[in-house]
């Protein structure tokens, strides 16, 4: 059964780089049709995709957060990383890592969703 | 702001029936991709309710269903327990293939 578990500092100085990490058991981040997603949630408010990073190490990222965002790979670690830059308190979330998965449906596995996540992790912008 | 629309609140008696609705666009809903429901009990990270507007994954109690109308979907409890109170949220994707959220609709149980 595969799992995810974040981590990284709790707490990240205004205009640094928040770095986390995902770190993914029971299965291969380099096998199959995954996609492996950065999602937050700041404190009482909803979710929002932060991007994703597929199998082969193509990415796609949320328009509105692209300028200040890596999302990269390291297979012999099976890891996946995210990188945020210039941080400010509205980056202030718990974060969470989720595997998407393919799933069969009018005779394509071209459909997908989030059935695995991580627990999150709490990250805090403040000086 | 979100792109898909759900109201904040919604609420029922133990046994009522609630629903949930999921507003888009032509361009994520309407343009005819699926949209997936998840469940947020608070403090814990959200759970696969429904995929492909009406199927569930194994383990998901069946009076959880979904349906799709045009640029709109809606997620169905009927039988409502206690144990339902949670966070419900939307989710859907873009021409671009990204991943868009409604903005989660809290579920109170009277």
């Amino acid at each position: 059964q595969v799992q995810l578990q974040e981590s990284g500092p709790g707490l990240v100085k205004p205009s640094e780089t928040l770095s986390l990490t995902c770190t993914v058991s029971g299965g291969s981040i380099n096998s199959g049709s995954y996609y492996w997603n950065w999602i937050r949630q700041p404190a009482g408010k909803g979710l929002e995709w932060i991007g994703r990073i597929y199998s082969s190490g193509d990415t796609k990222y949320n328009p509105s957060l692209k300028s200040r965002v890596t999302i990269s790979g390291d297979t012999s670690k099976n890891k996946f990383s995210l990188k945020l830059n210039s941080v400010t308190a509205a980056d202030t979330a718990v974060y969470y890592c989720a595997r998407e998965s393919p799933y069969f449906w009018g005779g394509y596995w071209d459909n997908y969703y989030l059935d695995v996540w991580g627990k999150g992790t709490t990250v805090t912008v403040s000086s | 702001q979100s792109v898909l629309t759900q109201p904040p609140s919604v609420s029922g008696a133990p046994g009522q029936r609630v629903t949930i609705s999921c507003t888009g666009n032509s361009s994520n809903i309407g343009a005819g991709f699926h949209v997936l429901w998840y469940q947020q009990v608070p403090g814990t990270a959200p759970k696969l309710l429904i995929y492909a507007y009406n199927n569930r994954p194994s383990g998901v109690p069946d009076r959880f269903s979904g349906s799709k109308s045009g640029t709109s979907a809606s997620l169905a409890i009927t039988g409502l327990q206690a144990e339902d109170e949670a966070d419900y949220y939307c989710q859907s994707f873009d021409s671009g293939s990204s991943v868009l959220f409604g903005g989660g609709t809290k579920v109170t149980v009277l």
